[in-house]
């Protein structure tokens, strides 16, 4: 499995949005909605905040939004926040039972 | 409140085995998928196995097919992982999770660090 690619880096002021990307093929990311995003704090657990492509799980803020067009999933959080800088990752599945990450990003709130 | 334990991480040598286990608690363990999923140092997320509520299914990733076996005991809620023929690249944080199916992973432990080395 080759694992998807994500900017190593993005950054953004306070109150304003940023966007990552997640590129794959059309092997995964392109033919499956099984997109989901996770946010990791240094030293702490990833904690899943999309899933499916576009949906949040209960208690995520509805400033994270995900969305899909052909093979690249892009994560959005709007109105960045201090507590926002973290590590994210994609992932996808892609097929015949193997699921792939992103490389992560890492996001910084200038 | 969903919780999730592993534990038996440590160091092993090259060419050895170790077996991590995860305790669960707070959810009906024996009606979800559970994954592992690992992190080398400084390195990004990478899938490793996962494995169906009743231990019927199981898969891994290409890395450690063959090498790893996951396994489960839905009465003792627990979650395992045998790791054999251990390679210094298998050096990483063993996150155990819960799987509400396509690695929709929506609870995790704190993880337990597996070294590999000499």
């Amino acid at each position: 499995q080759s694992a998807l690619t994500q900017p190593p880096s993005a950054s953004g002021s306070p109150g304003q949005p940023v966007t990552i990307s997640c590129t794959g093929s059309g092997s995964d990311v392109g033919v499956y909605n099984y997109v989901s995003w996770f946010r990791q704090h240094p030293g702490k657990a990833p904690k899943l905040i999309i899933y499916e492509v576009n949906k949040r799980p209960s208690g995520v803020p509805d400033r994270f939004s995900g969305s899909k067009s052909g093979n690249t999933a892009s994560l959005t959080v709007s109105g960045l926040q201090a507590e926002d800088e973290a590590d994210y990752y994609c992932s996808s599945y892609a097929g015949s039972n193997n699921w792939v990450f992103g490389g992560g990003t890492k996001l910084t709130v200038l | 409140e969903v919780q999730l334990v592993e534990s038996g991480g440590g160091l092993v040598q090259p060419g050895g085995s170790l077996r991590l286990s995860c305790a669960a608690s707070g959810f009906t363990f024996s009606t979800f998928w559970m994954s592992w999923v690992r992190q080398a140092p400084g390195k990004g997320l990478e899938w490793v196995a996962n494995i169906k509520h009743d231990g019927s299914e199981k898969y891994y990733g290409d890395s450690v097919k063959g090498r790893f076996t996951v396994s489960r005991d839905n009465a003792d809620h627990s979650l395992y992982l045998q790791m054999n023929s251990l390679r210094p690249d298998d050096t990483a944080v063993y996150y155990c999770a819960r799987d509400q199916g396509y690695l929709l992973l929506d609870y995790w432990g704190q993880g337990t660090l597996v070294t590999v080395s000499s």
